[in-house]
């Protein structure tokens, strides 16, 4: 089993609120990614970075920001958060390249914005 | 054009049933190949690797056409515990190795 884990689980927020979700890895991998996936949809890659202080945005626009500070640390904020970001959000981690590009995924944050 | 295309099932088979999938996609320099499973709400999990001279485990076997640029996936003695979507991931041909995933195939296993 992967050893990465992403706090909340779910989270019921109003309008406007400031939100970070946190994602954490303790297999020293120097790549992690935020995924979006609505219900019944394809994942979408809206973060990655592939090491300390290295962050980069992915195919799909989203308003949110990440930092990575420390490897093991892949924190994404929402700074005033809309019902448009409602959805299953989800953090992996890899360590490798090509075929051993393997990602390792947490069990992912539901976020409902009322 | 999606970069990854399948389709979306439902595939609703009986126990024991064999059932393939199929998973085309667009850039013929992409690299690598994979099988992730994902549950009812929860995260996806590796299933496979593909590679091009094929593989099987178990009563999972995968295949890669490079020609044709799809990659299928077969199960045999269908169980209910097969029952997932079963996403196609490839990895292009950009230095940025992301991996780019298909919408997924709903499989549901009927006892």
């Amino acid at each position: 089993e992967a050893d990465i884990y992403q706090t909340p689980r779910y989270l019921v927020i109003g309008t406007g609120k400031k939100i970070t979700l946190e994602c954490s890895q303790t297999m020293g991998h120097d790549k992690m990614y935020w995924y979006q996936q609505d219900p019944g949809m394809e994942l979408h890659l809206i973060h990655y970075s592939y090491g300390v202080n290295s962050t980069e945005k992915g195919d799909l626009s989203s308003e949110s920001t990440v930092s990575r500070i420390r490897t093991e640390h892949f924190p994404l904020t929402l700074e005033s958060a809309r019902p448009s970001h409602t959805s299953q959000y989800l953090c992996a981690s890899s360590e490798g390249l090509g075929g051993q590009n393997i990602q390792y995924f947490g069990a992912g944050t539901r976020l409902s914005v009322l | 054009r999606k970069e990854v295309e399948q389709d979306p099932g439902p595939f609703n088979v009986p126990e024991g049933a064999t059932v393939a999938f199929n998973c085309t996609y667009s850039n013929s320099a992409s690299q690598s190949f994979f099988w992730y499973r994902q549950d009812c709400r929860k995260e996806p999990k590796l299933l496979m690797s593909v590679y091009s001279s094929g593989n099987e485990d178990g009563r999972f076997t995968a295949q890669l056409n490079r020609a044709s640029q799809y990659i299928s996936l077969l199960i045999r003695d269908s169980k209910l515990s097969d029952s997932a979507t079963y996403l196609c991931v490839v990895i292009g041909p950009e230095v940025t190795n992301k991996l780019i995933f298909g919408t997924g195939t709903l499989l549901a296993v009927q006892p």
